[in-house]
């Protein structure tokens, strides 16, 4: 079964722009989560997606959206980007199971650069 | 605000010797901890995960959780130099399946 796949793996871009990045999750599964990694701050949640809704969401500022297709292929989409945005962007696959015990498995990830 | 505390490292041990990571967490609520393997400019990889108090063990690896003390830990037994990298404890709570991790643990085994 094909892992959980990310594009673009590499990114850069400059202050002021906007980025939108991809991720399909392993087949069958039917959520999608967002995580930030930076030197400083770790690795931290952004927001999970699952049957087209977003269920949770992390600490971080409406620049930072995202949204889920029937197919459960997931974009993010981050504007007006800023130096502190620059991070590896990791998308996690899970069945989505609530209440815990739901395994995520990661994507290679999206190194993104702002300029 | 929820957090899980790991001791940064780096941990460094001899090839063959057993590794022990820790991992510390704040809330009582917390229902399921993993396990994950980071090598370095790579995303993370699961190694395991633990729902229950006790031990669970797969291969050269066994967690440990104490849910009454608040930590799960990781031991790595006959550790290899391709075990170097850095170990990250992940938390999943009840209300939502987000993961808060711990800062990582940075493993070297030394050959």
């Amino acid at each position: 079964k094909a892992g959980v796949t990310q594009t673009p793996r590499y990114l850069i871009k400059t202050r002021g722009q906007q980025v939108t990045l991809s991720c399909s999750p392993i087949s069958g599964h039917r959520s999608v989560s967002w995580y930030q990694q930076t030197p400083g701050q770790g690795l931290q949640f952004l927001f999970e997606y699952f049957s087209e809704t977003q269920r949770n969401k992390g600490n971080f500022p409406g620049r930072f959206s995202g949204r889920q297709f029937s197919n459960s292929r997931s974009e993010m989409n981050v504007s007006t980007l800023e130096l502190g945005d620059s991070a590896l962007y990791l998308c996690a696959s899970s069945l989505g199971s609530s209440g815990g015990s739901d395994t995520q498995y990661f994507g290679p990830g999206t190194r993104l650069t702002v300029l | 605000q929820k957090e899980v505390e790991q001791n940064s490292g780096p941990l460094s041990v001899p090839e063959g010797a057993i590794a022990s990571l820790n991992c510390t967490y704040s809330d009582r609520v917390s229902q399921s901890f993993f396990w994950y393997r980071q090598y370095s400019g790579k995303s993370p990889e699961l190694i395991m995960s633990i729902y229950s108090n006790g031990d669970k063990e797969d291969g050269r690896f066994t967690a440990q959780l104490n849910k009454a003390s608040q930590y799960v830990s990781l031991l790595i037994r006959d550790s290899q130099p391709s075990d170097s990298a850095t170990y990250l404890c992940a938390v999943q709570y009840n209300a939502g399946n987000m993961l808060t991790f711990g800062g990582g643990t940075r493993l070297m085994v030394k050959p």
